[in-house]
């Protein structure tokens, strides 16, 4: 099984929906969330951390649940230019070691 | 300011030759990372510094791959007789001491054919 999973996509929404992605992490004792955007062929980039309180970034809207070890982003009034890979990631801290675990991505298309 | 630089950005590589993939981490950003991403993956922890020292190798996949960052801010990596496998994006990424948020790379484009 893998650390960190991800639906598997793509998804494919029109201008202005909707749209929503889980992804479940395996360490319970993971200390820090991400979701990060990718561009076809680019380098991956932070979208947003992740809070157990829950942030929301404008029309971005992530959520953390640790006792179910599951995460989500909430994207609304979808854009065209938020067509990309989004990558859930989690910081699995060992000792002074800070890697990121990344999900295998969701693919998102927004549709004119 | 600059981000991370990696050069080269493409590479193109026979099997069995070596290969050296260089990342500039952004001036004064003590921590910094290697990742591998294979075609529809998300990227993969291959090993991580703390200025000079490698504190952490445990994802090289071989011991074909070495990396090192000998003075603390240039790192190299370095894959050995290389294999088609190893036919991936490398992506270097940089972070201040103590903070969570990485900054990546464009990556380097490795192709072995």
């Amino acid at each position: 099984r893998k650390e960190v999973e991800q639906d598997p996509g793509p998804f494919n929404v029109p201008e202005g929906a909707t749209v929503a992605f889980n992804c479940t992490y395996s360490n319970s004792a993971s200390q820090s969330f991400f979701w990060y955007r990718q561009d076809c062929r680019k380098e991956p980039k932070l979208l947003m951390s992740v809070y157990s309180s829950g942030n929301e970034d404008g029309r971005f809207t992530a959520q953390l649940n640790r006792a179910s070890q599951y995460i989500s982003l909430l994207i609304r009034d979808s854009k065209l230019s938020d067509s990309a890979t989004y990558l859930c990631v989690v910081n699995l801290s060992k000792g002074s070691a800070r890697q990121l675990t990344f999900g295998s991505g969701t693919q998102l298309t927004v549709l004119p | 300011g600059a981000g991370v630089s990696q050069s080269p950005r493409y590479k193109v590589a026979k099997r069995g030759q070596d290969v050296a993939l260089r990342c500039d981490p952004i001036s004064g950003h003590v921590s910094l990372f290697w990742y591998q991403q294979a075609l529809g993956q998300g990227p993969e922890f291959l090993t991580y510094f703390q200025n000079e020292a490698q504190l952490d190798k445990s994802g090289l996949p071989s011991d074909r791959f070495f990396a090192e960052r000998p003075e603390g801010s240039v790192s190299t990596l370095k894959i050995q007789r290389t294999q088609q496998e190893d036919s991936a994006v490398y992506l270097c990424a940089s972070s201040l001491l103590g903070t969570d948020t990485q900054y990546f790379g464009p990556g380097t484009r490795l192709t072995v054919l």
